[in-house]
């Protein structure tokens, strides 16, 4: 039971505009996402994250926006830079009690073309 | 600040062997997590470890085992490889109570 899912495997975007990454997530119980960006033969690097009180998180050229009634949150990459073409993973987490594992989505893999 | 540290990065082992990863946090990160890559399937969460106490387990089977010593390193174990082990293993250190997770290069396993 995939409880996080990003349904598109790839986008490709020019340079200079905006790449838009979705994930959707099923478990209500999750209260703190992430985005992690990964390299191959690299572990993947943190990003931007947000918690279930807010609605949007922004660092820079990266936004991340949540809608807790859809279950949706999307990254927002603005302007988009060949030096993001890398594999995108969304991950959510509940913080309560023991529990602090991240349940990742499957990847997205981005490619700006130049 | 050193990162986290996997070793080995690359290993080849065959069907029916055993074999240990280790994974050394950053310095003062108390919680260690394990994840197994695999194409098609992202990540996957295998174990998190707390002051050297198994704080969640993910859906592996008992074949997957790991520890953390006092000084926070950990191993974790595959017994009886398959080739369906074959992938990227992640070792993933946290200071708070789960937030920060800093990910270390993994070590690609691959089983022939």
């Amino acid at each position: 039971d995939q409880q996080v899912k990003q349904n598109s495997p790839s986008l490709s975007v020019q340079e200079g505009r905006i790449s838009i990454l979705n994930c959707d997530y099923t478990n209500s119980m999750f209260d703190y996402f992430l985005w992690y960006k990964k390299y191959p033969a690299e572990g993947p690097t943190f990003l931007i994250s947000i918690s279930s009180i807010k609605d949007k998180n922004e660092d820079g050229r990266f936004t991340v926006f949540l809608n807790k009634s859809a279950k949706h949150l999307s990254l927002h990459i603005v302007p988009s830079q060949p030096g993001d073409s890398a594999v995108y993973f969304c991950a959510a987490a509940t913080f309560t009690g023991a529990n602090s594992k991240l349940t990742f989505g499957k990847g997205i893999t981005l490619s700006v073309r130049p | 600040k050193a990162g986290v540290t996997q070793t080995p990065r690359y290993l080849i082992k065959t069907r029916g062997q055993q074999v240990t990863l280790s994974c050394s946090p950053i310095s003062g990160h108390r919680s260690v997590s394990w994840y197994q890559q695999t194409p098609g399937q992202g990540l996957q969460f295998l174990f998190e470890y707390f002051s050297e106490t198994q704080r969640n387990k993910g859906n592996f089977p008992g074949r997957f085992s790991g520890r953390q010593f006092s000084n926070s390193r950990s191993e974790m174990n595959v017994s009886t490889l398959e080739l369906g082990d074959s992938a990227l293993y992640l070792c993933a250190s946290s200071s708070l109570y789960g937030y920060g997770y800093t990910f270390g290069s993994g070590t690609r396993l691959t089983v022939v």
